[in-house]
């Protein structure tokens, strides 16, 4: 089985704060996504990784940044946490190809920035 | 922008009645199309992934997909209160790198 794995379940950060949210996969696999879901908002991509130390800017990706040293591994940075930044924090990965195949999530972050 | 619509919701359906779940997409070049449901709280898990037009089934699950026309539906036979939940649509493919764009979700509610 695939797993995806969140270092925290829950989080809370005071404003101001640098905040790191950690994401390994045990697949191998190439592509390694960052979301962000909020209420009637869905699911935005904030950076995703198709390689090692190589990323790409998604939809929101203001106010955050990644990095990606080893193939297993994706963090989400938080530079300096805000209070519109409180929200459940998805990662996921997938395999490359010829096709795209299925995205796996992790079990989610709810971090919450006061 | 890639964009994925869904029927908004909230549906409701009685035990036992088949509920069916719509989505379109905007990018004609989009070749792998996703179901995902995801509980209160919880993280989405995949339920049907279908790549080439004509209905696939999975138990009680059948994903359609139909390209000409940029949709992609699923139908939950004999509904039950555990499938109760937000239903992701989502949609990807080589040719936008890989990315995934996915719709806001559907929310079902199964009534016993």
């Amino acid at each position: 089985d695939v797993k995806v794995t969140q270092s925290s379940r829950y989080l809370v950060k005071r404003t101001g704060e640098k905040v790191f949210l950690e994401c390994v996969q045990d697949m191998d696999h190439e592509n390694m996504f960052w979301y962000r879901q909020d209420p009637g908002l869905g699911l935005r991509l904030i950076y995703f990784s198709y390689d090692v130390k190589m990323k790409e800017k998604g939809d929101i990706p203001e106010g955050y940044s990644v990095s990606r040293e080893k193939k297993e591994r994706f963090s989400l940075i938080l530079e300096s946490a805000s209070t519109n930044q409180t929200s459940m924090y998805l990662c996921a990965s997938s395999l490359s190809g010829l096709g795209v195949t299925e995205a796996f999530f992790g079990q989610g972050t709810r971090l919450t920035v006061v | 922008q890639k964009e994925v619509e869904q029927n908004s919701g909230p549906l409701s359906v009685p035990e036992g009645a088949i509920a069916s779940l719509n989505c379109t997409y905007s990018d004609r070049g989009s070749q792998s199309f996703f179901w995902y449901r995801q509980y209160s709280g919880k993280s989405p898990e995949l339920i049907m992934s279908i790549y080439s037009n004509g209905d696939k089934e999975d138990g009680r699950f059948t994903a359609q997909l139909n390209k000409a026309s940029q949709y992609v539906s699923l139908l939950i036979r004999d509904s039950q209160p555990s499938d109760s939940a937000t239903y992701l649509c989502a949609v990807a493919g080589v040719n936008t790198g890989n990315q995934f764009y996915f719709g806001t979700g559907t929310s079902l509610t199964v009534i016993p």
